[in-house]
This record gives C-alpha cells, sequence and structure tokens, in this order.
C-alpha cells in the first residue's frame, strides 16, 4: 500500500529558529496537507497543497508541494514556543483517503 | 459551528465488552471517516463513508463496524474488544468535491483504554 516517510522524526530547537520537515512517497499523490496536532487534541489542517510545484504560505508557515508529487516540506520561520507539538503530512489518495506520515515532534526551547 | 464532535472523550473496556463511539458534523460534508492513533504512529483508516448510504473499509478495519446513520452522524462499534485496541480514535469529515479542496476537519479523539 501506500506509505508517506517523514522526517525527521523529533527536533528539538530555539526559540527564533527555522525549522524544515518534509514527506516523500514512492506513489503520487494530488493532494498534499499538513497538519498539527496539539496534545490531547485532534489534528488541525495548517496548509493543504493541490498542484505539483505549488508553493503556499500561512503566516510563517510555508510548504511545497513537489514537482514529482512524490513529496512535500513544511518550514516554520522564527519559531515561538506555541509551535510546539506534532506534524503530520498527508496525502490525498483515491476515494479520498488520507495517507498519513508518522509525525514530526517538535520542540520549542525559550 | 462546533465542526466535529465526539463522544465519548475518555473509555476505559474490560476485554470482550462492547461499546460505540460517536461522531456528528454540522458542516454538511458529505465524507467521513474514522481513524486510529498510537503512538509513534500517523493516524490510520479504520473505515470511511464516502456519502451517506454507503460505507467502506479501510486499512485497519478488522474487530470494527460503522453505521452511517444520516449525513451529519457517523458511529464506531467494537463488537467485543480486545487490549490491542487501545488506542486514540479520531473521527473526521470532508465536502469531499470532486475536484478542488477535499481537506479533512477532525474531531478532538476518544481516548480508549482496554484492559
Amino acid at each position: 500500500g501506500q506509505q508517506l516517510n517523514q522526517s525527521p522524526q523529533s527536533m528539538f530547537i530555539q526559540e527564533g529558529e527555522d525549522v524544515s520537515m518534509n514527506c516523500t512517497s514512492s506513489s503520487i499523490f494530488n493532494t498534499w496537507l499538513w497538519y498539527k496536532q496539539d496534545p490531547g487534541e485532534g489534528p488541525v489542517l495548517l496548509i493543504a497543497l493541490y498542484k505539483a510545484g505549488e508553493l503556499t504560505s500561512n503566516g510563517r508557515l510555508t510548504a511545497q508541494f513537489g514537482i514529482t508529487r512524490k513529496d512535500s516540506f513544511l518550514n516554520i520561520s522564527a519559531s515561538i514556543p506555541s509551535d510546539v507539538g506534532i506534524y503530520f503530512c498527508a496525502g490525498l489518495g483515491g476515494y479520498n483517503k488520507l495517507i498519513f506520515g508518522a509525525g514530526t515532534r517538535l520542540a520549542v526551547h525559550p | 459551528n462546533a465542526g466535529v464532535t465526539q463522544t465519548p472523550k475518555f473509555q476505559v473496556l474490560k476485554t470482550g465488552q462492547s461499546m460505540t463511539l460517536q461522531c456528528a458534523q454540522d458542516m454538511n460534508h458529505n465524507s467521513m471517516y474514522w481513524y486510529r492513533q498510537d503512538p509513534g504512529m500517523g493516524l490510520r483508516l479504520i473505515y470511511y463513508s464516502a456519502s451517506e448510504g454507503t460505507t467502506d473499509k479501510g486499512e485497519v478495519p478488522n474487530g470494527y463496524n460503522v453505521s452511517r446513520l444520516n449525513k451529519r452522524e457517523f458511529s464506531l462499534r467494537l463488537e467485543s474488544a480486545a487490549p490491542s485496541q487501545t488506542s486514540v480514535y479520531f473521527c473526521a469529515s470532508s465536502e469531499a468535491r470532486l475536484a478542488g479542496a477535499n481537506e479533512q476537519f477532525f474531531g478532538p479523539g476518544t481516548r480508549l483504554t482496554v484492559l
């Protein structure tokens, strides 16, 4: 079946630093989504990407849909303590089914 | 709008007991989904309902059944709970248009422990 490889698994950074994480797949996706999950909560959609090569920003977050349609990355600039959480990439496959990466756990030290 | 709501928030069961997890959405979405999340893993699809009246298996359907009661509600039933079903369960919904945005929106989750 389809699988996503998300890296890094975890990151420990200082407040103010930039963050980069990515997802790769052996399969092509038509849509890439990036979610953030806070402790005890459900995932919340951050950015949605619909076209190969698309670069989309949401405040300090920027995400890109890879040209090959098999990868995507998410950047967070000037991190702040509330950026702490788990970030998931997800590719939208057949029948609108999402395939999730295992997540990147982000810790921000003030 | 409440978005996607789930009940209960927490549940402890003994092996062999049954229970139903409830999910409702007020966004008039066509599609609804049930996922489970285990430590260190992403969410895995259990069952989904592309539209009212239809349900299909996802990646990990064994031990579960679902009912799409109406457009708003999609329930997940464990007939005979097992410790391997200890997990956090998330319900999600999406508009599921043929083209364009098909983002899924998630509920707050149900934390289930099976002893």
